[in-house]
């Protein structure tokens, strides 16, 4: 069965700094892989995904993440956090019936002045 | 529309009430997903509609929860006798037919319910 873990439910950085959101997944198959973004009070947002195509994949508002399945990983990264980023970040995973997502809970992305 | 509209926003409701909630995909979208995220955690999928028909029903949680789907367009999602273990978000989303395997899907807004 398909599966997401989330390693850290809070990641606090500061401006300026690197940004590392992990993300575990398990899959019997060859799944594509999103993140998501959640701003307080708003809707969710489609960040960047991973289609089978280049391990590496670029998102928006800088943001990359890189597909390595040898480690079952997909984990999110911005050279430079910004304010603006405050958020939460979901990593998924598409289910084998093609039409389902499996959510991860959930990171909680705090940036400090 | 420009993107999915959801209603209402907000609802608060008595236990043992009835509550519809209404989502609106982007026009042209065949495919249209109910999700419920509650407090703290991911979001958990409710049921999936391939045109006016729902194909997966299996994440229901239980009868009392039901959605319809009219037209290839709006879809209603009713919670029977709301019991206070429903209050979440309830997310709606709509994607071109499997488009959203490889484009990802629109989501709308929410709708947050509160059982007191």
């Amino acid at each position: 069965a398909q599966s997401v873990t989330q390693l850290d439910s809070h990641v606090s950085v500061s401006e300026g700094t690197p940004v590392l959101l992990r993300c575990n997944y398990s899959s019997s198959y060859s799944p594509s892989l999103f993140w998501y973004v959640q701003h307080p009070n708003k809707g969710l947002q489609l960040l960047l995904k991973y289609t089978s195509a280049a391990t590496l994949v670029k998102g928006i508002n800088g943001f990359e993440a890189e597909f390595k399945k040898s480690e079952t990983s997909f984990h999110l990264t911005k050279p430079s956090a910004h304010m603006s980023d405050a958020a939460e970040y979901f990593c998924v995973v598409t289910k084998d019936s093609n039409y389902q997502l499996i959510w991860g809970a959930g990171t909680k992305l705090i940036i400090k002045p | 529309g420009a993107g999915v509209s959801q209603s209402p926003s907000n609802k608060v409701t008595e236990k043992g009430k009835d509550v519809e909630l209404r989502c609106d995909p982007i026009s042209g979208h065949t495919a249209l997903y109910w999700y419920r995220q509650s407090l703290g955690q991911g979001l958990e999928f409710l049921i999936y509609f391939q045109g006016n028909s729902a194909p997966d029903k299996s994440g229901l949680p239980s009868d009392r929860f039901s959605a319809e789907r009219t037209g290839g367009s709006v879809s209603t999602l009713t919670i029977q006798r709301t019991q206070q273990e429903d209050s979440a978000v309830y997310l709606c989303a709509s994607s071109l037919a499997f488009q959203g395997l490889n484009y990802g899907y629109t989501f709308g807004s929410g709708t947050r319910l509160t059982v007191v």
